[in-house]
């Protein structure tokens, strides 16, 4: 299964829309990008996923290149209960490992 | 739903006792994972059941660690003896389907102190 690669902090000020980038330039054809965070003491919770198309939900869009190498995650209002770790996942469905890596923090500012 | 149970939500233990990690996954999931996560290493997979029989088990750091689901609905993690190194968060999370693609519900972790 393909790695990520994320930065390993942002900010983002309460309010506005918070980007986070994850690169996966070893991704396969028939590969999914998941995304989950962690708010601190708790467990992972799933935000989205995609294989080719955007995506959106209640929580978030994703935002997919059209050569499938990066992709981004859009909270278009974030708010102080988003700060989290946020994981970018390349996972196939029949994946044998569910890498999480070391994801993004991303700490919202009031 | 009540979401993935986990108990105890807290442990503490004396090196060289046994120690033992229960999970009750969401009704009607097919897949139960237990991961572990510490701060050098972050969150790692130890195994990996679908319909009750253990599929992955290559995560498990060693023979001090095994996992049993006797059933549907209950899955446990036993550490015996155990060790400071131990000490870590760990996390049960189950899905729906088969897959390890599909999307994984966490429990709310337990959290091992070692001493």
């Amino acid at each position: 299964d393909a790695k990520t690669t994320q930065p390993p902090s942002m900010d983002c000020a309460e309010g506005r829309a918070a980007n986070l980038p994850c690169n996966h330039s070893t991704i396969s054809g028939n590969e999914y990008v998941y995304w989950y965070r962690q708010i601190h003491s708790q467990g992972p919770q799933y935000i989205i996923h995609g294989l080719k198309n955007n995506e959106t939900n209640e929580m978030a869009s994703l935002i997919i290149t059209e050569d499938r190498k990066s992709s981004t995650l859009i909270l278009p209002h974030a708010t102080l209960r988003d700060t989290a770790v946020y994981y970018c996942i390349v996972l196939s469905n029949t994946g044998n490992q569910f890498y999480f890596g070391t994801g993004t923090s991303l700490t919202v500012i009031p | 739903d009540a979401g993935v149970i986990q108990s105890p939500r807290h442990e503490v233990t004396e090196m060289g006792q046994e120690v033992t990690l229960r999970c009750k996954p969401i009704s009607g999931h097919n897949s139960l994972f237990w991961y572990r996560q510490t701060m050098m290493r972050g969150l790692e997979l130890l195994i990996y059941f679908n319909n009750n029989v253990p599929i992955d088990d290559s995560g498990m750091p060693e023979d001090r660690f095994s996992a049993k689901m006797p059933n549907a609905s209950f899955s446990t993690l036993k550490i015996q003896p155990s060790e400071p190194r131990d000490s870590a968060v760990y996390f049960c999370a189950s899905s729906l389907s088969r897959y390890k693609g599909d999307t994984q519900y966490f429990g709310p972790g337990t959290r091992l102190t070692v001493l």
